[in-house]
């Protein structure tokens, strides 16, 4: 069974730095590319990036380019998000999802707070 | 970035009546591999989002027979043939034909 346990989340201030980690288990983690999505409270969903299964491409939505940066250590089967710069705006739940087929399972998400 | 478009924002369906929600893309999400990047997801109250339908119409792991995608282009349409209450929750269509990946709004399904 696909199991996907992210963490890291938690209060912040403008301008402060979170690190978010997702635990993989289940599956082959090196064979599948991996996003981050978020959701702020109330409102839809936002793609925020991916990483190739080798972790040699990565991409970025333009909200979070030049901020967050994707990772992934596939001796760990875990998929890393460093957030830096963050806004207020960034406040939401973070995703883990996994690919194969695209975003074919969820992890239940970690709750960012950006707030003074 | 692509705009995706659903319609209508909120549903209420008595049990056992079927359901359509459609989705519009701004460009079509046929690749020139032929396959359609088009995908719809159900986010049930307290819960994150879980793939429903991928490229249109097939239908993920466990999801029932009830549920099904059409559509090709700029035009999709999921349908639910006889809802069920287990059904309520949010459904969000999503393109991935081109990055930024983008979500519909969401359409509102509720019981009556």
């Amino acid at each position: 069974e696909v199991q996907l346990l992210e963490s890291g989340g938690g209060l912040v201030q403008p301008g402060g730095s979170l690190r978010l980690s997702c635990e993989a288990s289940g599956f082959t983690f090196i064979t599948c590319d991996m996003s981050w999505v978020r959701q702020s409270p109330g409102k839809g969903l936002e793609w925020v990036s991916s990483i190739t299964g080798s972790g040699g491409s990565t991409y970025y939505a333009d909200s979070v380019k030049g901020r967050f940066t994707i990772s992934r250590d596939n001796s760990k089967s875990t998929l890393y998000l460093q957030m830096n710069s963050l806004r207020v705006e960034d406040t939401a739940v973070y995703y883990c999802v996994k690919h194969s087929p695209l975003f074919g399972n969820w992890g239940q998400g970690t709750l960012v707070t950006v707030s003074s | 970035d692509i705009v995706m478009t659903q319609t209508p924002l909120s549903l209420s369906v008595t049990p056992g009546q079927p359901a359509s929600i459609s989705c519009k893309s701004s460009q079509s999400l046929l690749h020139s591999s032929g396959k359609t990047s088009l995908y719809w997801f159900l986010q049930k109250p307290g819960q994150p989002p879980q793939l429903l339908i991928y490229e249109v119409s097939n239908r993920f792991s466990g999801v029932p027979d009830r549920f099904s995608g059409s559509g090709s282009g700029t035009d999709f349409t999921l349908k639910i043939s006889r809802v069920e209450a287990e059904d309520v929750g949010l459904y969000y269509c999503m393109q991935s034909i081109q990055l930024p990946r983008t979500f519909g709004q969401g359409t509102k399904v509720e019981i009556k």
